[in-house]
């Protein structure tokens, strides 16, 4: 079965600086598809990017980006300039590249921004 | 668009009595939908998993008896809990499968059960 890790229970930035989140995920598979999502106070879950694996080029989303390292089964997202919004649960995960549609979540990281 | 409503957002129940949850897609058809149960502080866990007009597919250590899911159209998954008790009492997410492969996720219910 396959596994997604999540190092850091906490991380803090503060205003406008650059946070970077780590996630690594164990997997025999070479098709499958890596996430991450953010869950705010509001507990609605919000697609933060999406990286398909046998994409080489790292995803980006406008201040959010992707560091994903196929070899090393590493998946870490990158928050630019970040902002007050941007504090939240984020979570990485993990879908199979066939038919078996289910996520497996990480425990998550909790973000907090300082102003 | 993509939009997956959920309700109700909170329910309090009294211990002994059964609770349904909906979640509906509203503008796309939903072949797939999940069920998660997430506890403060952690992480989703995937209790089910149900395709129109097929029986759930309930995960390792989940009571398909308990929590009753069925999702008779395109458009609307409802998750049953029945027979509810103070340990029942958690948030429960569901989310669509949204092709190719994207997810649609409702804003959640906050169930207590009292």
């Amino acid at each position: 079965a396959q596994t997604v890790t999540q190092s850091q229970p906490e991380m803090s930035v503060q205003e406008a600086e650059t946070v970077t989140l780590s996630c690594t995920y164990d997997t025999s598979e070479s098709d499958y598809y890596l996430f991450w999502y953010k869950q705010p106070p509001s507990r609605q879950m919000i697609l933060v990017i999406r990286q398909e694996a046998y994409k080489q080029q790292n995803a980006t989303e406008n201040r959010f980006s992707v560091n994903f390292q196929k070899a090393a089964k590493s998946f870490s997202l990158k928050i630019s300039d970040s902002q007050l919004g941007d504090a939240a649960m984020y979570f990485c995960a993990y879908r199979s590249g066939g038919s078996n549609y289910k996520l497996t979540f990480g425990k998550g990281t909790l973000l907090t921004v300082n102003p | 668009g993509a939009v997956v409503s959920q309700h109700p957002s909170r329910v309090i129940c009294k211990s002994g009595t059964s609770v349904k949850i909906e979640c509906r897609s509203l503008d796309f058809q939903a072949t797939t939908m999940f069920w998660y149960r997430q506890f403060p502080k952690q992480s989703l866990m995937l209790m089910a998993t149900s395709n129109e007009g097929s029986k759930a597919t309930y995960e390792q250590g989940v009571e398909k008896d308990k929590f009753l899911i069925n999702h008779a159209s395109l458009t609307l998954s409802t998750l049953t809990v029945t027979s509810a008790h103070p340990e029942d009492s958690s948030f429960y997410i569901c989310s669509a499968r949204k092709q190719p492969y994207g997810y649609t996720f409702g804003s959640g219910t906050r169930l207590t059960v009292v």
